[in-house]
């Protein structure tokens, strides 16, 4: 079965500082890979996701993120953090044998003005 | 049109009560899901339906039972909730294709009292 892990529930950083959100998979086939944003009290949001083709795969609000089959790895990025991007942070991995999205535990990001 | 429509936004319901939750899309997919989402969790899959067919049912108690008048429309009718059954309700929709994402409403708010 496809999963996704996400290290760290809860991460902090500086207004203006690097954002790295991290999101391993587990497939033995090339995975359908996505980022949400949940804000609270609101759906979830797409902000970016890997399919095929560029590995660097850019998204809404500057953030971007970079599909490693090396590492199973789609990290989620944003070099210079806003205030508006203290949300809640989810991976998900769409199953390629039916129409299952599977989701990370999520990672709570919180700016420091 | 890009939007999942959910309502209502927010329900307050007795233990006895029988309330009904909605959920609307016309962007033509063919795949519509209803999750649960506690605090500070990720989405737990309730019911997926593919062409208005109910392809998988997750061990949800029967107090939720789930109903695709047609391809644009999803409820979810409650009944006997538990105050364990209070959290965000999330519809989504999907093409029926491997590589594109769920589309999410903004949610219903449950309380169960």
């Amino acid at each position: 079965a496809q999963s996704v892990t996400q290290l760290g529930s809860h991460v902090s950083v500086s207004e203006g500082a690097l954002v790295l959100l991290r999101c391993n998979y587990s497939s033995s086939v090339p995975p359908y890979l996505f980022w949400y944003v949940q804000y609270p009290n609101q759906g979830l949001q797409l902000l970016l996701k890997y399919t095929t083709g560029a590995t660097l795969v850019k998204g809404i609000n500057g953030f971007e993120a970079e599909f490693k089959k090396s590492e199973t790895s789609f990290h989620l990025t944003k070099p210079s953090a806003h205030m508006s991007d203290a949300a809640e942070y989810f991976c998900a991995v769409r199953s390629n044998t039916g129409n299952q999205f599977y989701f990370g535990t999520g990672t709570s990001l919180t700016v420091i003005p | 049109d890009t939007e999942v429509t959910q309502t209502p936004k927010h329900l307050v319901m007795g233990m006895t009560n029988k309330k009904s939750l909605k959920c609307e899309q016309h962007m033509g997919h063919r795949a519509m899901y209803w999750y649960k989402q506690k605090a500070k969790k990720p989405p737990e899959l309730m019911f997926v339906y593919s062409y208005e067919k109910l392809s998988i049912n997750e061990s949800v108690p029967s107090r939720f039972s789930p109903e695709c008048p047609n391809s644009s429309l999803l409820n979810l009718h409650l009944h006997a909730l538990q105050p364990e059954d209070s959290a965000l309700y999330l519809c989504a929709s999907s093409p029926w294709t491997e590589n594109t994402e769920a589309f999410f409403g903004q949610g219903t708010r449950l309380t169960v009292v």
